[in-house]
């Protein structure tokens, strides 16, 4: 069974610095996509980035970029240039190309610091 | 930018009684998911829906549970009959895309609390 690793419950940063979050996870396949998703207060959950496994580069939208590196199985978010905006819980998310459903870690609490 | 709506935003039921919860996916959208989240932990999955049937479900989705889309736009999670550690936050999350390489639109969830 796939699983989905977060690391980290909590992390905090400071306004305008970078953080990183860790998401580590398990597969014997080898086409799969990988997700970040944000939770804010609100609980709405909104995709952040993705992540196609088959693909060398890594992805970037605009202050949020990840390291993917396949042979660790290992998925980290860096959020530059840190806004209040960014407080909210992340989570990492896995889906197999061609199934339904994503596993998702038990999630990253960030807080920003003004 | 079209949104995934859910309503209730927030239904309170007595245990046993049974709940509708209500998704209108985004129209072009022909995939759909019903994930739930206990207060502040994991989103776990519990069935998806193409094409009118049910693709895939979790060990959580049980006999108690039911999804439909009765009208073609609608999409519905039924609980029969509820019970206290069905009180959660229930995502519906859609996308136009079965192959995996799109992320999910998610609805603003029902917060259900069976008391």
């Amino acid at each position: 069974a796939q699983t989905v690793t977060q690391s980290q419950p909590e992390m905090s940063v400071q306004e305008a610095e970078t953080v990183t979050l860790s998401c580590t996870y398990d597969t014997s396949e080898s086409d799969y996509y990988l997700f970040w998703y944000k939770q804010p207060p609100s609980r709405q959950m909104i995709l952040v980035i993705r992540q196609e496994a088959y693909k060398q580069q890594n992805a970037t939208e605009n202050r949020f970029s990840v390291n993917f590196q396949k042979a660790a199985k290992s998925f980290s978010l860096k959020i530059s240039d840190s806004q209040l905006g960014d407080a909210a819980m992340y989570f990492c998310a896995y889906r197999v190309t061609n199934a339904g459903k994503s596993t998702f870690g038990d999630g990253t609490t960030l807080t920003v610091k003004p | 930018e079209p949104e995934v709506t859910q309503t209730p935003s927030h239904q309170v039921t007595q245990m046993g009684q049974e709940v509708i919860l209500r998704c209108v996916p985004i129209s072009n959208h022909l995939y759909f998911y019903w994930y739930r989240q206990i207060l502040g932990q994991k989103v776990e999955f519990l069935v998806s829906f193409y094409n009118n049937e049910i693709s895939e479900k979790s060990e959580i989705f049980d006999d108690q549970f039911s999804v439909e889309r009765p009208d073609g736009s609608n999409f519905t999670l039924k609980i029969r009959s509820t019970k206290l550690e069905d009180s959660a936050m229930y995502f519906c999350a859609t996308t136009n895309r079965g192959q995996g390489s799109y992320g999910y639109t998610f609805g603003s969830g029902t917060r259900l609390t069976v008391v």
